[in-house]
C-alpha cells in the first residue's frame, strides 16, 4: 500500500519561508512522478506543482501563482520530495497534499495534508 | 488555461442515483477523472480516464462523458457517500496542465 506522509506545515509571516517534506513509501519511488496540490480553506483544490522521475528528466512545472516562488525537488536516497516555499503571501495559506501522478495525467494516491498558515 | 464547471450542490435520498456533472471545452478531447473528499480528509480518486474505476472503489462509481460534459454517477447512495467531489483533466498544451473542477458538494437527505 502506497503512503505519502506530509510534514513541514505551520505558521509563518507573509514574506517568510517554509519547505514542506512529504515521505513515500510502498512504491519504487525513483519510478515515480510526485505532485503537490493545495486547498485553501473552504475552497476547492488547486495544482500546485510537478516532479517528474530523473529517467524522464527529473524536470518540475509550476502553477502560474507560485512560479518563481515556490521549488519542488526530490531526495530518491530517501524517498522524499520538497516543496520550498519562498515569498509567502496570505493567499497561499492552504492544507498542502503531495500526490502520486499517474500516466501523467492524474493523480492516484494523496497524503493527509499538511496546513500552511501565512499570517501576521 | 482550461476551466470545468460543476453544480455547487447536488441532494439525493438514499437508496437513490446522485449525477454530479463536469463540463468544459476540453473535456471533448481529454480523459476526465474523478476525485471524493470526505469531510476532513484527503481526496480520493474514484474514477479515472472517463470510467475506469480503481480497485476497492464500489462498482456503485461510475463514469461517463458525452460531447463537453462528464458524469459521475453514485447509484444507491449511501449516508457515507457524503463529500465533495472534483473532476479533473490534463491540459496538455497548457502551462498549466492539472486543472480540477469547482466541486460537488453531495448531501445525502
Amino acid at each position: 500500500e502506497v503512503q505519502l506522509v506530509e510534514s513541514g506545515g505551520g505558521l509563518v509571516k507573509p514574506g517568510g519561508s517554509l519547505r514542506l517534506s512529504c515521505a513515500a513509501s510502498g512504491l519504487i519511488f525513483n519510478n515515480a512522478w510526485l505532485s503537490w496540490v493545495r486547498q485553501a480553506p473552504g475552497k476547492g483544490l488547486e495544482w500546485v506543482g510537478r516532479i517528474k522521475n530523473k529517467v524522464d528528466g527529473g524536470t518540475t512545472e509550476y502553477a502560474a501563482p507560485v512560479k518563481g516562488r515556490f521549488t519542488i525537488s526530490r531526495d530518491d536516497s530517501k524517498n522524499k520530495v520538497y516543496l520550498q516555499m519562498n515569498s509567502l503571501k496570505a493567499e497561499d495559506t492552504a492544507v498542502y497534499y503531495c500526490t502520486t501522478v499517474r500516466s501523467t495525467i492524474h493523480f492516484d494516491n494523496w497524503g493527509q495534508g499538511t496546513l500552511v498558515t501565512v499570517s501576521s | 488555461s482550461s476551466v470545468l464547471t460543476q453544480p455547487p450542490s447536488v441532494s439525493v435520498a438514499p437508496g437513490q442515483t446522485a449525477r454530479i456533472t463536469c463540463g468544459g471545452n476540453i473535456i471533448g478531447s481529454e480523459g476526465v477523472h474523478w476525485y471524493q473528499q470526505r469531510p476532513g480528509q484527503a481526496p480520493v480518486v474514484v474514477v479515472y480516464y472517463d470510467s475506469d474505476r480503481p480497485s476497492g472503489i464500489s462498482e456503485r462509481f461510475s463514469g461517463s462523458k458525452s460531447g463537453n460534459t462528464a458524469t459521475l454517477t453514485i447509484s444507491r447512495v449511501e449516508a457515507g457517500d457524503e463529500a465533495d467531489y472534483y473532476c479533473q483533466v490534463w491540459d496538455s498544451g497548457s502551462d498549466h496542465p492539472y486543472v480540477f473542477g469547482t466541486g460537488t458538494k453531495v448531501t445525502v437527505l
